[in-house]
C-alpha cells in the first residue's frame, strides 16, 4: 500500500522544547517537502530536498532543520528558535521526471503552549 | 511575492449549482498547473491537473479551462454537491522545477 505517512497526527509541546516531526514514504520518490499551513491560510513551503543527503530552504526556513538521510524518509525539526510553532505540518513527495504533481501525507497538527 | 493568485477567497453555492475558481499567473515558463482538494484536518489531495497545449480538461463534474494567453486558469465544479464542501488549491510550476507555486486556497461550501 503506497503513500506519504506522517506521523505523529497530534502532538503538543511546551514553549522551548525542540520537536520532531516524521515523514515516511514507499513511493520511491526522489524529492520530497516540508509545508506550514497556518488556519485560514495556504501552503507555505518550509525546507525540500531533490536527493538524498542534500536539501534547501523555502521560503520560511528560519526555527526549522531536516536531514535526508534515506530516501524515503525526511524528518522536520521544529526548533525552539521558531516563534509560532503551532500550526498544521504537511509533508509531501514528487516522482522525479519533469514536472508533475506533488503528493501529499496527512499531516501533523503541532500545538505548543 | 505570490506567483499564482487565486479568488475568490470563499464561495457559498447551492447543491447542484456551479463553484467556478479562478487563478492568475505571471511567469510564462509555468507549464503544469495542478488543483489540489483538502478537506480539514486533511492532507491536500490532487483533485485535476492540466498543461499549457490544451484549453480545457475534463474529469467527472471537475473541469479546468485554461486560457494561456491571458494567463490564467480556472477550476469549475458543476452539479456541486455537500461533499464537495472543501479548500481548493491552485498551483503551477515549471518544467524541472522541484517547487510548486500555490494559490491561496478557496473555501468552498455547497449549501443542502
Amino acid at each position: 500500500d503506497g503513500g506519504i505517512t506522517q506521523s505523529p497526527k497530534y502532538l503538543f509541546r511546551k514553549e522551548g522544547q525542540n520537536v520532531t516531526l516524521s515523514c515516511e514514504q514507499n513511493l520511491n520518490h526522489d524529492a520530497m517537502y516540508w509545508y506550514r499551513q497556518d488556519p485560514g491560510q495556504g501552503l507555505r513551503l518550509i525546507y525540500y530536498s531533490q536527493i538524498v543527503n542534500d536539501f534547501q530552504k523555502g521560503d520560511i526556513a528560519e526555527g526549522y532543520s531536516v536531514s535526508r538521510e534515506k530516501k524515503e524518509s525526511f524528518p522536520l525539526t521544529v526548533t525552539s528558535a521558531q516563534k509560532n510553532p503551532t500550526a498544521f505540518y504537511l509533508c509531501a513527495s514528487k516522482a522525479p521526471t519533469g514536472t508533475g504533481p506533488q503528493y501529499f501525507g496527512p499531516g501533523t497538527r503541532l500545538t505548543v503552549t | 511575492q505570490q506567483q499564482v493568485k487565486q479568488s475568490p477567497q470563499s464561495l457559498i453555492v447551492q447543491k447542484g449549482g456551479i463553484s467556478i475558481i479562478n487563478c492568475a499567473y505571471e511567469n510564462t515558463a509555468f507549464d503544469y498547473f495542478p488543483w489540489y482538494q483538502q478537506f480539514p484536518g486533511k492532507g491536500p489531495a490532487l483533485l485535476i491537473a492540466i498543461r499549457p497545449d490544451v484549453s480545457e480538461k475534463k474529469e467527472g463534474r471537475f473541469t479546468i479551462s485554461f486560457n494561456k494567453s491571458a494567463k490564467q486558469f480556472s477550476l469549475h465544479i458543476m452539479d456541486s454537491q455537500p461533499g464537495d464542501s472543501a479548500t481548493y488549491f491552485c498551483a503551477a510550476s515549471r518544467d524541472h522545477d522541484y517547487k510548486l507555486s500555490f494559490g491561496a486556497g478557496t473555501t468552498v461550501t455547497v449549501r443542502a
